[in-house]
């Protein structure tokens, strides 16, 4: 019931590239998915996040795309940089009070020159 | 700004021995956490705190122990550490609604 699950677990995408990432969650309770970018050495960062009363959140070349019915979300980003290279975890919880997050398992992306 | 901090960044530790992971931060946010991440099995929650003098549980508390006397500060405690317990632990802060903003982790292993 608390489980996200992501996929894949590694990508590997040409700089200029679409990076597609997903994940599938299962308590429908939840209502704050947000993705965060970690570096090697790093703590998690938030990258962005999107609550189910919209199915699309855009900032700059990252998009998120949710879909509550299948409850599902990802993650796009577009014109990959080798500068995103990192690790991406998509979360879920709720918003309000203490954000106990429930992380997927992490993509390790590597956006080749 | 420092934000959050964690020290030690690496510690090496033999069965059964204990240590505390220090947390600190200076955004006067009032719910803390902590995480453990292993490889391929993303973060998972060991405890949270909504204000000094107030801790839960999260999903893996078993063989640690935290506490909250003020708001900068949220130790972790491992009594008797086992080998199980290595992993990379991270220590995270918020406001109600905001997001988690991240320590830069302490790596440990037990031998």
């Amino acid at each position: 019931q608390q489980q996200v699950k992501q996929s894949p677990q590694s990508l590997i995408v040409q700089k200029g590239g679409i990076s597609i990432i997903n994940c599938a969650y299962e308590n429908t309770a939840f209502d704050y998915f947000p993705w965060y970018q970690q570096f090697p050495g790093k703590g998690p960062a938030l990258l962005i996040a999107i609550r189910p009363d919209v199915s699309e959140k855009k900032e700059g070349r990252f998009t998120i795309s949710f879909n509550k019915s299948a409850k599902q979300f990802s993650l796009h980003i577009m014109d990959s940089q080798p500068g995103d290279s990192a690790t991406y975890f998509c979360a879920a919880s709720n918003i309000q009070g203490a954000q106990k997050l429930v992380f997927g398992q992490g993509t390790r992306l590597t956006i080749n020159p | 700004n420092a934000g959050v901090t964690q020290t030690p960044k690496f510690r090496i530790l033999k069965i059964g021995q204990s240590m505390t992971l220090q947390c600190t931060q200076d955004m006067n946010h009032n719910y803390m956490y902590w995480y453990r991440q292993d490889p391929g099995m993303g973060l998972k929650l060991i405890y949270y705190s909504v204000g000094a003098g107030i801790t839960d549980k999260g999903e893996v508390p078993n063989g640690y122990n935290v506490s909250r006397s003020t708001t900068e500060d949220f130790p972790l405690r491992l009594e008797l550490a086992a080998p199980s317990q290595t992993s990379v632990y991270f220590c995270a802060s918020s406001t109600s609604s905001g997001p988690l903003h991240f320590g830069n982790g302490t790596r440990l292993t037990v031998t």
